[in-house]
């Protein structure tokens, strides 16, 4: 069972770049999710999506996109990358949002921008 | 609003001792309550998660949890630690009822010492 499959994992880019960081879960999960690590932070949300053509943003959505044309995909998009974003990134899915239903996270991808 | 506070930032113990990980939460409706851990460079696994049932939650690799209340309490313990339990902890909290989905503690980073 692949489960939730981030790529790239590792990634530097210069300030300005954009690029996209790819999710797919085989689940058939409805609710899917993009957060980023930092030290002492915690997780934060940056957006999330309750199913296919439904995005809704979280608690640090700027300068990140995201859309959700398949049950599958969730690929999180960064515009013109800046040293702030350098993080690592989490992709997590569940049957249902938030309550009773837990995630299920990749590996991550972690972002280095200079 | 929810909100969810890990006590310690790091624990340490040795190996074959108890553990004890601290979490408080607040929150304005019932909740549901999750602990995760991380491995290193790895995704989060879920340990254990309560939803209203049994107050006492057991979790996969020994560990458990008992909500408590009155204390807003909802802490991890283990009563005897191995040297792959050496991991970063997150308490999670999420309200049966709102629109806040998931909100992340900021982590215990268990160590275990030889």
């Amino acid at each position: 069972n692949a489960g939730v499959t981030q790529t790239p994992k590792f990634q530097v880019l210069k300030t300005g770049q954009s690029m996209t960081l790819q999710c797919a879960q085989d689940m058939n999960h409805e609710y899917m999710s993009w957060y980023r690590q930092d030290p002492g932070m915690g997780l934060r949300l940056i957006h999330y999506s309750v199913g296919a053509g439904i995005t809704d943003q979280g608690e640090v959505p700027n300068g990140y996109n995201v859309s959700r044309s398949t049950t599958e995909d969730f690929p999180l998009r960064l515009l013109s990358a800046a040293p702030s974003q350098t993080s690592v990134y989490f992709c997590a899915s569940s049957s249902r949002q938030g309550n009773s239903s837990p995630l299920h996270f990749g590996n991550g991808t972690r972002l280095t921008v200079t | 609003a929810q909100s969810v506070t890990q006590l310690d930032s790091h624990v340490s113990v040795s190996e074959g001792t108890p553990v004890l990980l601290r979490c408080n939460y607040s929150s304005s409706y019932s909740p549901s309550l999750f602990w995760y851990v991380q491995h290193p460079n790895k995704g989060l696994q879920l340990l254990l998660k309560y939803t209203s049932a049994a107050t006492l939650v057991k979790g996969i690799n020994g560990f458990e949890a008992e909500f408590k209340k009155s204390e807003t309490s909802f802490h991890l313990t283990k009563p005897s630690a191995h040297m792959s339990d050496a991991a970063e902890y997150f308490c999670v909290v999420s309200e049966l009822r709102g629109a806040d989905g998931l909100t992340f503690g900021k982590g215990t980073h268990l160590i275990i010492q030889p």
